[in-house]
């Protein structure tokens, strides 16, 4: 069936390295995909997107690759700061209103 | 612009008591959307609203119902809560009516059923 998944449910980094936080998906007829960051308390927050039509996205300090062989998403956050702790969610979308969400990664960053 | 609001933040119920979730987007997006999630799982659909005036069941619409009362606004309505219905709820809005687009949440409501 349909799922968003990830690989791991933490992850920890010290601060100013870089972190990867990965996704798999099932869907092969999904043909966009988003990355949202939740903080403690708070509602999920856009970060950046991808569209199946590409394999790589840059935003400021974040960057999302896809690869859609292995039904891979993942999201690389350079110079990772305290700011950044917070769950990290992908989500995938094949068309119409129905976006389907990964369970999300807790990151923490070690000062 | 405020962005997406939701009311109450948090709310206690007991069990068979009803209660209406608000939300109000201040961004002229015409489909909105209401989530809960829960420990471990991601967010999963309630309903949505592709445009003002219509409805649709998401993936988990059983004991809730939902009013598209303008443009703006969108509210959840548990008409019998059940212990089943304590999670945190998120409303969302996008601006395209149809077709994949971001997604903007409001801050969530905490609901507890005892």
């Amino acid at each position: 069936g349909e799922s968003v998944g990830l690989h791991l449910p933490t992850l920890s980094v010290q601060e100013g390295d870089n972190s990867i936080i990965n996704c798999a998906y099932s869907n092969s007829a999904s043909d966009y995909f988003i990355w949202y960051k939740q903080e403690s308390g708070k509602g999920p927050q856009f970060i950046i997107d991808i569209r199946s039509n590409m394999d790589k996205r840059q935003g400021q300090r974040v960057t999302v690759l896809l690869n859609k062989t292995v039904k891979h998403l993942s999201l690389q956050i350079a110079a990772t700061q305290p700011g950044d702790s917070a769950v990290y969610f992908c989500a995938e979308n094949k068309g119409g209103f129905k976006t389907i969400f990964g369970a999300g990664t807790r990151l923490f960053v070690k000062a | 612009n405020a962005g997406v609001t939701q009311t109450p933040k948090f709310q206690v119920l007991k069990t068979g008591q009803s209660m209406t979730l608000q939300c109000a987007q201040d961004m002229n997006h015409n489909s909105m959307y209401w989530y809960r999630q829960d420990p471990g799982m991601g967010l999963r659909l309630i309903y949505y609203s592709a445009s003002e005036g219509t409805t649709d069941k998401g993936e988990v619409p059983n004991g809730y119902n939902v009013s598209r009362l303008n443009k703006r606004e969108f509210s959840l309505r548990l008409e019998s809560a059940a212990p089943s219905q304590t999670s945190v709820y998120f409303c969302a809005s996008t601006r395209l009516a149809g077709g994949p687009d971001t997604q903007y949440f409001g801050p969530g409501t905490r609901l507890t059923v005892l």
